[in-house]
């Protein structure tokens, strides 16, 4: 069975001050591994999807890294606009596409 | 484009009601997906569709039918709503093209039942 666990449940950071979320995953084999920003009361956003060990992609102050394991999300120099909640989510490749499994999410607050 | 519409973006339910949750997609996605995200929790699988005419049960499917006749659409049936399907439900519709993958969300429908 797949499993998708986030770490931690919640972070709050000053203006300026860098972290990263964890995204931890069983699956017998990956599709792709992907990363969604939340707003309160909006829908997922689509952020990045990462498909081998080794691949990273960038979106402004973000950057995603993947393992065999685990996912971070960099976060670099962030603002009070990055508070949201960060939802990790993978795919199996011996399910149908359209078929993923999401963690609980990382709620981030920004503090100016 | 409008990308993917829900509608209503509240519903109040009694108990024992049916009603339908509307989904619609103008990107010719041919995967679309319904998630319910209950409070504090992350999106948890109900129905998907690999395309029309096919549909698939997900994680958490008891009492809700769907069924894609376009598509564009994808609805999603309660049949007899209770006080356990509250919950934000969101619809997603997603490509998959030369090995590359991407998943796009609707705004949500906030459901209560009482």
């Amino acid at each position: 069975e797949d499993q998708v666990t986030q770490s931690p449940e919640a972070l709050r950071l000053q203006e300026g001050e860098s972290s990263s979320l964890n995204c931890s995953y069983t699956v017998s084999g990956l599709r792709g591994l992907f990363w969604y920003r939340q707003d309160p009361g909006k829908g997922p956003e689509f952020l990045f999807t990462l498909y081998s060990a080794g691949e990273e992609k960038e979106k402004e102050r973000l950057k995603a890294t993947l393992t065999k394991k685990e996912s971070f999300l960099h976060i670099t120099a962030p603002k009070p606009e990055d508070s949201a909640t960060y939802l990790c989510a993978v795919q199996d490749l011996n399910t149908n596409a359209g078929k993923s499994t999401f963690g609980d999410g990382t709620t981030l607050t920004v503090k100016p | 484009n409008a990308g993917v519409t829900q509608t209503p973006k509240f519903q109040v339910l009694k108990t024992g009601q049916s009603m339908t949750l509307q989904c619609a997609q103008d990107m010719n996605h041919e995967y679309m997906s319904w998630y319910r995200q209950d409070p504090g929790m992350g999106l948890r699988l109900i129905h998907y569709s690999v395309g029309a005419g096919i549909t698939d049960q997900g994680e958490v499917p008891n009492g809700y039918n769907v069924s894609r006749s376009t598509t564009e659409d994808f609805p999603l049936r309660l049949l007899s709503a209770a006080p356990s399907q509250t919950s934000v439900y969101f619809c997603a519709s997603s490509y998959s093209e030369a090995g590359r993958y991407e998943q796009y969300f609707g705004p949500g429908t906030r459901l209560t039942v009482t």
